[in-house]
């Protein structure tokens, strides 16, 4: 268990939905980075906060967005779906000043 | 533009005998390298890092070797088990910017019996 926990597991929406992805970090860790693994893409890097700020940007659609809420948990947003959007979702957290991020178990999306 | 590579998409090992995972990047800002370990239907779990100014790092049964002229660096695993058994990625960082991983596409390892 890495301490990283993402809800939910399993997502099953529809094509034009909105889906809301929620993450709380490691106990202590102000990073949280933002994963999609889509078949054909390998693991991408969508978006990272630190401490409540955006502190890098990925290759994330405009119809992504994501924040971190005081408490550190993060929720990424996805609007607009579309069938291409399915995939898998990973969070990340690390500690400040360290470079190991720590994974959520995914939460698997399905547009339909 | 794939900067972290991986192109074995997968390896075949006894039990008992040396894994080796190879991977290539391209950018020669990369200054920090890390291996991660993911299991079906769960998230990478970290292995094992090294930082650019090494180029070995060691713990137990795996080591990482950093080649920074070739920009590549490997991943054996001795005595390879059967637990090994899983999908190895490779990830890149730019320190100081984020931190942001940079994923290769991944090894599917076997370990047989």
């Amino acid at each position: 268990d890495s301490g990283v926990t993402q809800t939910p597991k399993h997502l099953i929406t529809a094509t034009g939905q909105r889906v809301t992805l929620r993450c709380s970090p490691r106990s202590g860790d102000l990073s949280v980075y933002w994963y999609q693994q889509s078949l054909d893409q390998g693991l991408q890097f969508l978006i990272q906060y630190y401490n409540g700020e955006e502190r890098a940007k990925g290759n994330i659609l405009e119809r992504f967005s994501a924040q971190q809420f005081p408490d550190l948990h993060s929720e990424l947003n996805l609007s607009s779906l579309e069938l291409g959007d399915s995939a898998l979702y990973f969070c990340a957290s690390s500690e400040a000043g360290r470079t190991e991020a720590f994974f959520g178990q995914g939460t698997r999306l399905t547009v339909v | 533009d794939q900067q972290v590579k991986q192109n074995s998409p997968s390896l075949s090992v006894q039990e008992g005998r040396i894994s080796i995972l190879n991977c290539d990047y391209t950018n020669s800002m990369f200054d920090y390298f890390l291996w991660y370990k993911k299991y079906p239907a769960e998230g990478p779990t970290f292995l094992i890092s090294i930082s650019s100014i090494k180029d070995k790092n060691e713990d137990g049964r795996f080591t990482v070797f950093l080649n920074k002229s070739a920009k590549h660096l490997s991943l054996h695993i001795v005595p390879s088990q059967p637990g090994d058994s899983a999908v190895y990625f490779c990830a890149a960082i730019i320190t100081g910017g984020g931190n942001k991983l940079t994923f290769g596409t991944g090894t599917q390892l076997k370990v047989e019996l």
